[in-house]
């Protein structure tokens, strides 16, 4: 089976600071990976997905995140942060049943302060 | 209209009522799914269809029915409702990607924001 763990469930950055969200993820294949973003009273949106290409995966409004095997890791990452940043995110890995259900992290919710 | 549409975006109602949430999606992936997403818990994952057939039901209430009559459409009806069921509902669409742990991932509808009083 698989799973993820996103190691903080709030950070708080300031604008026009980097940011750094963390995932930890286990499976016991090769999996695909996700970065989704939902702001309040929305539905969830995909930033980024890994698919076993490059290891680091560029996606929408300047976030990026790099697939580490061997850490077992998938962080998202932004060079500046902007107030419309603001939201939370999911980490999401994919399974290997008929559906490749996939399995969300708990969420960590950004904050960018002005 | 493309993407993953749901209706209505907001909805009211009594414990005793029956009503029904719609989904519809215009990109055509063969999977769609119901979750329900509650304040301050994880994502819960409530149906999976493939194909228009149920592959899980994640030990969901029976007063949570859900209709699939095909591959563009999913239904959940819903009847005598508790309070502690009101949350944001999301439906979901993909195509099942021919490797196993291959994904390309979910498209979302925008949600139904339920509140049972």
């Amino acid at each position: 089976a698989q799973s993820v763990t996103q190691l903080d469930s709030h950070v708080s950055v300031s604008e026009g600071t980097p940011v750094l969200l963390r995932c930890n993820y286990s499976s016991s294949y090769s999996p695909s990976l996700f970065w989704y973003v939902q702001h309040p009273n929305k539905g969830l949106q995909l930033l980024l997905k890994y698919t076993s290409a490059a290891t680091l995966v560029k996606g929408i409004n300047g976030f990026e995140a790099e697939f580490k095997k061997s850490e077992t890791s998938f962080h998202l990452t932004k060079p500046s942060a902007h107030m419309s940043d603001a939201a939370e995110y999911f980490c999401v890995v994919s399974g290997s049943g008929s559906a490749r259900q996939l399995t969300f992290g708990s969420g960590t919710q950004l904050t960018v302060l002005p | 209209e493309t993407g993953v549409t749901q209706t209505p975006r907001h909805l009211v109602m009594g414990m005793t009522n029956k009503k029904s949430l719609k989904c519809e999606q215009h990109l055509g992936h063969n999977a769609m799914y119901w979750y329900k997403q509650s304040a301050k818990k994880p994502l819960e994952l409530m149906f999976v269809y493939n194909f228009k057939e149920q592959t899980e039901n994640n030990s969901v209430p029976s007063r949570f029915s859900p209709e699939c009559p095909n591959s563009s459409h999913l239904f959940l009806h819903l009847h005598t409702l508790q309070p502690e069921d009101s949350a944001l509902y999301l439906c979901a669409s993909s195509q099942t990607a021919p490797i196993p742990g291959l994904s390309y991932g979910y498209t979302f509808g925008s949600g139904t924001r339920l509140t049972v009083v």
